[in-house]
């Protein structure tokens, strides 16, 4: 079976750093571009940024750059979303998923449970 | 790119027909997937490529459109399908969601 596997909830202090992940099992890892979305308590879905797990090749959407680190580890299956210094506004549920291809059209086909993320004093 | 979707809130009963109307500020050929989304879930593919049904979703659920202007079209309204339902434009590699439309009781 193909999935995703998140990382469990994690409440945390501003300014502190954090780092959660994404296993995936049931395909080739290394294959397909694995997205984060952030979803804010009570809100829409705002696309985060990509990564290829084969060569780490990343690309962010312009509102999340620089405020977060997307990774991989192809020898562990695993993708990760990274915080240096968390803000109260970074309190959000966070989705990873597989970006699949089917010529000529991508979708977002297999999606994890979700980390909810607390930053709160 | 940006994605509007209309109507944010719609009140339908089991049995209507429902259509969502999504609209993208610049051609997008036919890159579009739509979602469904209930509470505490992650959300669930329904359709991409504008109108190609994701395996295993039910027939009751189509899509339309290309260019600029989108619709989803829910035929017969199950009580499953009320949820929160989200466009998203899948072009290169920003691929943005629409703000989503509720589809409540």
């Amino acid at each position: 079976e193909v999935q995703l596997v998140q990382s469990g909830a994690e409440v945390k202090k501003p300014g502190e750093s954090l780092k959660i992940s994404c296993k995936a099992s049931g395909y080739s890892f290394s294959d397909y571009w694995i997205a984060w979305v952030r979803q804010k308590p009570g809100k829409g879905l705002e696309w985060m940024g990509i990564i290829y797990p084969d060569d780490s090749d990343i690309r962010y959407s312009p509102s999340f750059q620089g405020q977060v680190t997307i990774s991989a580890d192809k020898s562990i299956n695993t993708a990760y979303l990274q915080w240096s210094s968390l803000k109260a506004s970074d309190t959000a549920m966070y989705y990873c998923a597989r970006r699949q291809y089917t010529f000529p059209y991508y979708y977002m086909d297999v999606w994890g449970k979700g980390t909810t993320v607390t930053v709160s004093s | 790119i940006q994605l509007t979707q209309s109507p944010s809130f719609l009140s339908a009963s089991v049995g209507d027909r429902v259509t969502i109307t999504c609209r993208a500020t610049q051609g997008i050929r036919s890159y579009l997937a739509w979602y469904q989304q209930k509470p505490g879930k992650a959300p669930n593919l329904l359709i991409y490529g504008a109108s190609t049904l994701q395996s295993g979703v039910p027939s009751r659920f189509s899509g339309s459109g290309s260019g600029t202007e989108f619709t989803l079209t829910i035929s017969s309204l199950q009580p499953e399908d009320f949820a929160t339902y989200y466009c998203q434009q899948l072009n290169y590699y920003l691929f943005p969601f629409g703000p989503g439309t509720k589809v409540d009781i």
